[in-house]
């Protein structure tokens, strides 16, 4: 089983939809993050949470929310999608130790049409 | 604040070349990490290396070897004998020791392209 698994793998939805992924870890890491990925600009930080209730944003947190309720979970919400949301989203654990590397899920692509 | 580049966009090469993706960072911090990380064609993200500012050894794993240069703010990453097993995006990251929640800053990616 992954250790961290993301939820769904692929969506396709419409402008003004309300999406969540999800986002669950088995690694008993107190840190997760949610990132985008886009062609050419690498993976940029959208949330990230230091531990349960624990909330932060980060470089492109604009339209995006998110919730961590557990220390095993953590969803990232689109109220209202629009296509320039339209991305592969990243989830990722880490210790508390900067020296360590984030783990990642494998991923959810997301088409906004 | 913290930047990564990776100035290669794209890279192809004919299998058993050695080819070496660069990448340079900014950073104020005299302590940090710099990463890479591999994304095959399925998509998925798979730590290679880690390397802390402290430590300018350079690095060896297989095929793989990595040098890093901390008087030109440089970490480059040379795959020798290159096979087609290693085509994907490969990504350089950074993180500061004393930003918060210990995040990672992304370069662009190099999308390596081995040719049998």
């Amino acid at each position: 089983d992954a250790d961290v698994t993301q939820t769904p793998r692929n969506r396709i939805t419409k402008t003004g939809k309300r999406i969540m992924l999800e986002c669950s870890q088995t690694k008993g890491h107190d840190r997760m993050y949610w990132y985008r990925q886009d062609p050419g600009l690498g993976l940029r930080l959208i949330y990230y949470s230091f531990d349960v209730k624990d909330i932060n944003k980060g470089e492109i947190s604009d339209g995006y929310s998110v919730s961590r309720q557990a220390q095993a979970k953590f969803s990232l919400s689109l109220e209202s999608a629009i296509p320039n949301q339209t991305a592969l989203y990243f989830c990722a654990t880490s210790t508390r130790d900067s020296n360590q590397p984030q783990h990642f899920g494998d991923g959810t692509r997301l088409s906004i049409l | 604040a913290q930047k990564v580049t990776q100035a290669q966009t794209e890279i192809s090469v004919v299998e058993k070349e050695d080819v070496t993706l660069d990448c340079v960072y900014e950073t104020r911090d005299t302590t940090y990490y710099l990463f890479w990380y591999k994304q095959p064609p399925s998509g998925e993200l798979v730590f290679l290396i880690r390397r802390n500012s402290f430590d300018e050894q350079n690095e060896i794993s297989g095929r793989y070897s990595w040098n890093f240069q901390k008087s030109t703010s440089s970490f480059n990453f040379t795959i020798t004998a290159s096979q087609v097993v290693d085509s994907a995006v490969y990504f350089c990251a950074l993180s500061e020791v004393y930003n918060a929640g210990n995040m990672l800053t992304f370069g662009g990616g190099t999308r390596l392209m081995v040719k049998p």
